[in-house]
């Protein structure tokens, strides 16, 4: 049961264009959303949050958009370059308890490989 | 800088032997946790733990087991009892209050020969 979901495996953009990657989640407990980028052989780096109480949040070249209604979350690129070459995953976030403590467990996408081409 | 630390980058050993994968942390952060990456899925999480001498399993433990001595550390033994090791381990920490990303180190490459 894949409460995260990313259905695009790969996208494929020129450079300057915007670039949009889509995920889409079932649990509506979820109420904080992340987007990490990853380079092969690299750990993944935090690129934009967004709480659920939001519907947008915008860092720079990166905006991420969330629509609760229909458990879409989305990330817009704009320009895009060839450095933003990479996987993105998305991840979302649900408090859960165990053992007396409880904490925000992060459930991730299986990634879109982003190509940008000069 | 500060920053989360794993070693060694690849790791080779031989079918039935443990092995213990490093993550050490500078960031100064309660919690840590490990994933495993496997082609084409995403981050499964293996072990987490808030605070030290505490830790719980996540969602795939078996055949895993993990030690928090210190805030800075928090080494996973792969034991023989793993069916299928063979993957991309990240360690990752974050602030335990509130929504936090968690930040990554670079990973640890198993193979079993």
């Amino acid at each position: 049961d894949q409460q995260v979901k990313q259905n695009s495996p790969s996208l494929s953009v020129q450079e300057g264009r915007i670039s949009i990657l889509n995920c889409d989640y079932t649990n509506s407990m979820f109420d904080y959303f992340l987007w990490y980028k990853k380079y092969p052989a690299e750990g993944p780096t935090f690129l934009i949050s967004i709480s659920s109480i939001k519907d947008k949040n915008e860092d720079g070249r990166f905006t991420v958009f969330l629509n609760k209604s229909a458990k879409h979350l989305s990330l817009h690129i704009v320009p895009s370059q060839p450095g933003d070459s990479a996987v993105y995953f998305c991840a979302a976030s649900a408090v859960v308890s165990a053992g007396g403590t409880s904490y925000g467990k992060l459930t991730f996408g299986q990634g879109t490989i982003l190509t940008v081409h000069p | 800088d500060g920053g989360i630390t794993q070693s060694p980058k690849y790791l080779f050993r031989k079918e039935g032997q443990n092995v213990t994968l490093s993550c050490e942390q500078n960031l100064n952060h309660d919690a840590m946790y490990w994933y495993r990456q496997d082609p084409g899925q995403g981050l499964r999480l293996i072990y987490y733990s808030q605070i030290v001498n505490d830790f719980q399993k996540g969602d795939i433990a078996e055949g895993y087991s993990v030690s928090r001595e210190k805030k800075e550390s928090f080494p996973l033994t792969v034991t023989s009892a793993q069916k299928n090791p063979t993957a991309f381990y990240l360690c990752a920490s974050s602030l335990r209050q509130g929504p936090q990303p968690q930040h990554f180190g670079d990973g640890t490459r198993l193979s079993i020969l």
